[in-house]
């Protein structure tokens, strides 16, 4: 059964740079046909997709985002990770990282458990 | 960016209730929306892609429905696991985006 796991600070000092991991268990981050991806829900309101990345590295990011977000993959340690700039109290929210169905099939699941990152001095 | 609107953004029933939910695309997606659930302090979890389509091991009495621009989610006898917060998302195109959710609780 495939697992993801969020990993990271989960206090980050506004302008810093909040960095997450999300390990992939139960599978293998290199299989094609799905691409990985993290969204993100500040608390009590919606959700937010920040970006996906495949196996090969080829990303998309969401355009309200992108001059802030890089998300990598290491495919070795069957990890995909965010690295979110200039963060602000805005930034604050659960994380979450995601298997994302390629080609078409543009839906997630499953999902991590998520990580709470609050942004503040 | 496709906007997604949900409605209504909060529904109180009881168990054994019908329950409908609506999503609008603000432009055509063909059939490419899933549906999620979402308990409070959980991660979503996946009902419904493809608009119609069940996702393994999902309870039957939820479906899905629409296309075009128009989509409906439906439990048609409301459990009381079932009482938690309803997504949509569309899935055409990037980035893909999420309605802003519907609540669903006890009356």
């Amino acid at each position: 059964q495939l697992q993801l796991q969020e990993s990271g600070p989960g206090l980050v000092k506004p302008s810093e740079t909040l960095s997450l991991t999300c390990t992939v268990s139960g599978g293998s981050i290199s299989r094609s046909s799905y691409y990985w991806g993290w969204i993100r829900q500040p608390p009590g309101k919606g959700l937010e997709l920040i970006g996906t990345i495949y196996y090969s590295g080829s990303t998309y990011y969401n355009p309200s985002l992108k001059s802030r977000v890089t998300i990598s993959v290491d495919t070795s340690k069957n990890q995909f990770s965010l690295k979110l700039t200039s963060v602000t109290a805005a930034d604050t929210a659960v994380y979450y990282c995601a298997r994302q169905g390629a080609g078409s099939y543009n839906w997630f699941d499953p999902w991590g458990q998520g990580t709470l990152v609050t942004v503040s001095s | 960016d496709i906007q997604m609107t949900q409605s209504p953004s909060s529904v109180s029933a009881s168990v054994g209730d019908r329950v409908t939910i609506t999503c609008r695309a603000s432009q055509g997606i063909s059939s490419w929306l899933a549906w999620y659930q979402q308990k409070p302090g959980k991660d979503p979890k996946l009902l419904i892609y493809a608009a119609s389509s069940l996702q393994s091991g999902v309870p039957s009495r939820f479906s899905g429905s629409g296309s075009g621009t128009d989509f409906t989610l439906t439990i048609s006898s409301l459990q009381p696991e079932d009482f938690a917060t309803y997504y949509c998302q569309q899935a055409n195109s990037f980035p893909f985006t999420f309605g802003p959710g519907t609540k669903v609780d006890i009356k």
